[in-house]
């Protein structure tokens, strides 16, 4: 079955630095999210982006985060300058049409130190 | 804000037993689904229950959605060790986007 491919699977960052997430989804998606799990805490929704920009993002999502779809191919998801809250497993998920099922990455572990 | 807890939210039990994990809401989602994670690795869909009262079976797992589209439940008939893992509810309302809300999660150990 197609994957949905996240790297790194950890990053490490000092606080203040940008940090970058890639991710590759499932070629014949549409609609991509990423999502986030603090330790211990619930999967929170963060953005959804379809047909090349952002479609709806949580109040999680404020100026410091970006995302987008530079190429066609991968899927970023950038924090201008990392807090200490910002560390959790970040996902990355997509899916073709709407409401179809949804395909979860297995996460990028940003830890800020 | 909408919230979906999920009791229990740890079970230990024997090989062989059967379980119930239930997923509760104040809110109405026009579907539901549940999810199954395993450490490291993201939450992998089992099943999407969206009529109210609908029952969907996978194996020897069954789940129900409520019938005003609130809660839902998933049982498990004779668990094995193969079912240890995080289990997740996740409601999303009928936009055509897939924004979850995702419960607190249920954590099940099954021992031989």
């Amino acid at each position: 079955e197609p994957e949905v491919t996240q790297t790194p699977s950890h990053q490490v960052t000092q606080m203040g630095q940008e940090v970058i997430l890639r991710c590759v989804p499932i070629s014949n998606h549409l609609y991509f999210y990423w999502y986030r799990q603090i330790l211990g805490q619930k999967v929170e929704f963060l953005v959804s982006f379809y047909n090349n920009e952002i479609s709806e993002k949580s109040e999680i999502f404020d100026d410091q985060f970006s995302v987008e779809r530079p190429d066609g191919s991968n899927f970023t998801l950038k924090i201008r300058s990392t807090k200490l809250e910002d560390s959790a497993m970040y996902f990355c998920a997509g899916h073709r049409g709407p409401n179809e099922k949804l395909f979860f990455g297995s996460g990028t572990q940003l830890s800020v130190l | 804000t909408q919230l979906l807890e999920q009791s229990p939210q740890f079970l230990s039990i024997q090989e062989g037993e059967n379980l119930t994990v239930y997923c509760n809401s104040s809110s109405v989602f026009s579907s539901l689904q549940w999810y199954r994670q395993e450490p490291g690795e993201g939450p992998v869909l089992l099943v999407t229950v969206v009529t109210g009262g609908e029952v969907k079976k996978l194996k020897r797992l069954t789940f129900q959605f409520g019938d005003a589209r609130k809660d839902s439940s998933l049982h498990i008939t004779a668990a094995q060790p193969g079912d240890t893992g995080l289990y997740l509810c996740a409601g999303v309302r009928n936009t055509g986007f897939q924004k979850l809300v995702f419960g607190t999660g249920t954590r099940l150990l099954v021992s031989p």
